[in-house]
Formats: C-alpha cells, sequence, structure tokens
C-alpha cells in the first residue's frame, strides 16, 4: 500500500539557521505533496504544496523540492525564527483519493 | 462559512461503548476524510469519502465505520469502543474542482476510552 517515510523525527536548529526535512514516497502514482504545520493542541494547517509537474516551489522562507524519479521530496526553511517551532508533517495524495501522512518531524527554533 | 465543524471537542468512554463523532461542512467540498493523530505515528486514515454515497476505508478502518448519506455530513462511528481508539481524531474536507487534493481540517475531537 502506500507509505510515507519522514525524517529527521526530531530537528533542533538555532535561530536564523536553515532546516531541511526530507520525505519520501511508495505509490509512483502520487501527484500532489503538500506539507502541514501543526503547533501544539491545534489542527494541522498547510504551509506549501507542489504538484507533480514541479521540481521545485518557494514561498518567502519556505520552499519545497520534488525528485519524482527518486520518490523524494523535503522542505527547506531559511533564517529560522521562534515561531517557526511545531511539528512539521509531509503527505503524498495518490490518484486513489487518499492523502497519507508521515510520521511528523518536531522543529526546534532555539533563540 | 464556519468551515469544516466537529463535535465534540472531548469525550470519555468506557471499553465497549459505541459513539458516533460527527463531522460537516459547509464549503460544499465533495472529498471528506477522518484521521487519528497518535504520538509518534503522525495523520493516519482511517476511512475517506470522495463524494455523497461514496466511501473507501483508509490504513486503519478496524472498529470505525463511516456514511455519506450527505456532502455535508460524515460521521465516524465507534462501535464497540476499545483503550487502542484513544487518540485525536480529525475530520478534513477539500475542493471538488481545482485544488481538490488540498485537504482542511476541523479543530479534531480528543478521545479517551477507559
Amino acid at each position: 500500500g502506500e507509505n510515507v517515510e519522514q525524517h529527521p523525527s526530531t530537528l533542533s536548529v538555532q535561530e536564523g539557521d536553515s532546516a531541511v526535512i526530507k520525505c519520501t514516497y511508495s505509490d509512483s502514482a502520487s501527484n500532489y505533496f503538500p506539507w502541514y504545520k501543526q503547533e501544539l493542541g491545534k489542527r494541522p494547517q498547510l504551509i506549501i504544496d507542489i504538484r507533480s509537474n514541479v521540481g521545485e516551489k518557494k514561498d518567502q522562507r519556505i520552499a519545497v523540492t520534488l525528485n519524482k524519479t527518486a520518490k523524494h521530496f523535503s522542505l527547506h526553511i531559511t533564517e529560522t525564527q521562534p515561531e517557526d517551532s511545531a511539528v512539521y508533517f509531509c503527505a503524498a495524495f495518490s490518484n486513489t483519493g487518499k492523502l497519507i501522512f508521515g510520521q511528523g518531524t518536531t522543529l526546534q527554533v532555539k533563540p | 462559512n464556519a468551515g469544516v465543524t466537529q463535535t465534540p471537542k472531548f469525550q470519555v468512554l468506557k471499553t465497549g461503548q459505541s459513539m458516533t463523532l460527527q463531522c460537516a461542512q459547509d464549503m460544499n467540498h465533495e472529498y471528506m476524510s477522518w484521521y487519528r493523530q497518535d504520538p509518534g505515528m503522525g495523520l493516519r486514515l482511517i476511512h475517506y469519502s470522495v463524494g455523497a454515497g461514496i466511501t473507501d476505508q483508509g490504513e486503519v478502518p478496524n472498529g470505525y465505520n463511516v456514511s455519506r448519506s450527505t456532502t455535508e455530513d460524515f460521521p465516524l462511528r465507534l462501535l464497540s469502543a476499545a483503550p487502542s481508539q484513544t487518540s485525536v481524531y480529525f475530520c478534513a474536507s477539500s475542493y471538488s474542482t481545482g485544488r481538490k487534493e488540498t485537504q482542511y481540517f476541523g479543530p479534531g475531537t480528543r478521545l479517551l476510552v477507559l
């Protein structure tokens, strides 16, 4: 079945540094890859997404890259700030209508 | 628009009891899904629906039933609650056209089974 692996499970960086979270997916038919941010006690919120016909997408300090051949995609956060501290989830959407999530990465940005 | 709403916010059940978690959306979204979230496990898909009258199983469907009689509502039923079903449950919905893959989550229901 479909599977999404996410690494690392925890990530600690100094304020101003960059953070990178990586995901791999198993279903080659997946064509949409969103990233969600979840703050403690709150619902997941979409922060950026990428479709299979695009290799890279950027939105201010966050960017996502996709390598369809290798079935890898990554989230890059530059100039991290304390408010970036949260749990981040990657996900992959397949033609079957399922959105499958990775296990999550807890990002801590130290002031 | 109220968006995606879920009731109750919090529920305590005894083992063996049944209950229904309610989910509703007022955005005319065709896609609706239920996820459970456990520490270290991420969000796991329980059941999903691509339209009224159509449902399908996700990654962890055992112990849960769903139905989709209207576009707006997608209730999740626990027939005989077990402690392993203690979790936070999120309902999500997405557009029927355009960015239909982008799912928007409800506020969640925290369930404790004793």
